[in-house]
């Protein structure tokens, strides 16, 4: 299977609450990064984890990643409706250097 | 900084014919670029690794021959979809690595192209 899975595939929250997003992946890597994408539109960057770091802030978002676990997770604090887009984790594997994509969870902020 | 330029965003073209996709790093040299295809509502699959000035390096089950991958100069790689088929018809991204912070693994992505073929 692929490495690097999202849950909830689906995630519809009311503006204000906050979004949690999981991502879980099989083997050893060099970082874990999240994406955001549009409806129809390319990626953008939103935040990069090292795999010796076990927490990072920007602005709204909160990274964390467990390497025993194999698990990273997406938290969007007070969201908004601009934040609906699907949100995907991306891997890139030691020694392979290609980043491998997650299934994405596709997340709703209703205004 | 950091732009990734993907053209076209939308083609429409008609069964049995060739359809050419290029992506440039606007601002920074790209040593590696990636193209990724995906379906409506799922996730981006990696079909091919471009590497500037030598054979792209295909994942499992992509047709080598079907995508033709070209990656020329720093700042542009091309996909062409040969003899394209309705089955053919997708959402392809692209994205680069910027060669001088290569070890950060962030990838710069393009708008995406959408291929439908008649």
């Amino acid at each position: 299977s692929q490495q690097g899975e999202e849950d909830p595939q689906a995630l519809s929250i009311q503006e204000g609450e906050n979004a949690t997003m999981n991502c879980s992946y099989k083997t050893s890597i060099n970082n874990l990064q999240w994406y955001r994408q549009n409806s129809g539109r390319g990626l953008v960057h939103l935040i990069l984890i090292r795999s010796n770091e076990r927490e990072k802030h920007s602005g709204r978002l909160r990274v964390t990643l467990d390497t025993s676990k194999k698990s990273s997770s997406l938290l969007i604090t007070a969201s908004r409706a601009a934040d609906t887009a699907s949100y995907f984790c991306a891997t890139v594997v030691t020694n392979a250097g290609k980043s491998t994509f997650g299934d994405g969870t596709t997340l709703t902020v209703k205004p | 900084g950091a732009v990734v330029s993907q053209h076209p965003s939308r083609v429409i073209c008609k069964s049995g014919t060739s359809v050419k996709i290029e992506c440039r790093s606007l601002d920074f040299q790209a040593t590696t670029m990636f193209w990724y295809r995906q379906f409506p509502k799922q996730s981006l699959m990696l079909m091919a690794t471009s590497n500037e000035g030598s054979k792209a390096t295909y994942e499992q089950g992509v047709e080598k021959d079907k995508f033709l991958i070209n990656h020329a100069s720093l700042t542009l790689s091309t996909l062409t979809v040969t003899s394209a088929h309705p089955e053919d018809s997708s959402f392809y991204i692209c994205s680069a690595r910027d060669g001088s912070r290569a070890n950060t693994g962030e990838l710069f992505f393009g708008e995406g192209s959408r291929l439908t073929v008649l």
